[in-house]
């Protein structure tokens, strides 16, 4: 199982529509958890940070689920300009020092006028 | 200033050159990362500089070799890559190491190795 599996997509919405996002990890271990969007040839952007109580920033709704260890995000009313490829990102403590950044393989947005 | 830049934007290189990438933060942040991305990948952790010193390697290439001048710069630099290693490199900074903490990514050096 890879640690961080998510859809790949496409999801094609039309504007205004909600979508949601799945990812799962495999790593009970796992302390933080976080959403990036990345445009196309451009950089990771951190969209929010997952916590577990859930928390949301706008049109956006992120929740996490350790007993089940998956996490959403939830877009409301989809905007063109939300058109991107979402990362889910995990990360823990590995000992010594260290610790393990792992993304997920993202998921494509398409929002069709 | 919440920003992290990367110089060059673009860099076309022969496999005998030897180049070096360049990243800058004015955030105070004390950790420092290099990744690469190849197309329709996710992004792969390279290395780690926790407070200027360098925390973690993931088995990379000696033909890739880091360096930390001082808290706000991090520098990749390149020697006799190969045709695979081109990518886009990126680079980003945490507020402090550890696991918890949120990483912001500059802009990227997109690589070429003819």
């Amino acid at each position: 199982r890879k640690e961080v599996e998510q859809d790949p997509g496409p999801f094609n919405v039309p504007e205004g529509a909600t979508v949601a996002f799945n990812c799962t990890y495999s790593n009970s271990a796992s302390q933080s958890f976080f959403w990036y969007r990345q445009d196309c040839r451009k950089e990771p952007k951190l969209l929010m940070s997952v916590y577990s109580s859930g928390n949301e920033d706008g049109r956006f709704t992120a929740q996490l689920n350790r007993a089940s260890q998956y996490i959403s995000l939830l877009i409301r009313d989809s905007k063109l300009s939300d058109s991107a490829t979402y990362l889910c990102v995990v990360n823990r403590d590995s000992g010594a020092g260290s610790y393990q950044l792992t993304f997920g393989k993202g998921t494509k947005l398409s929002v069709i006028p | 200033d919440t920003e992290v830049t990367q110089t060059p934007k673009h860099l076309v290189m022969g496999m005998t050159n030897k180049k070096s990438l360049k990243c800058e933060q004015h955030m105070g942040h004390r950790a420092m990362y290099w990744y690469k991305q190849k197309a329709k990948k996710p992004p792969e952790l390279m290395f780690v500089y926790s407070y200027e010193k360098l925390s973690i390697n993931e088995s990379v290439p000696s033909r890739f070799s880091p360096e930390c001048p001082n808290s706000s710069l991090l520098n990749l630099h390149l020697h006799a890559l190969q045709p695979e290693d081109s990518a886009l490199y990126l680079c980003a900074s945490s507020q402090l190491p550890g696991a918890l903490n949120e990483q912001f990514f500059g802009p990227g050096t997109r690589l070429t190795v003819l």
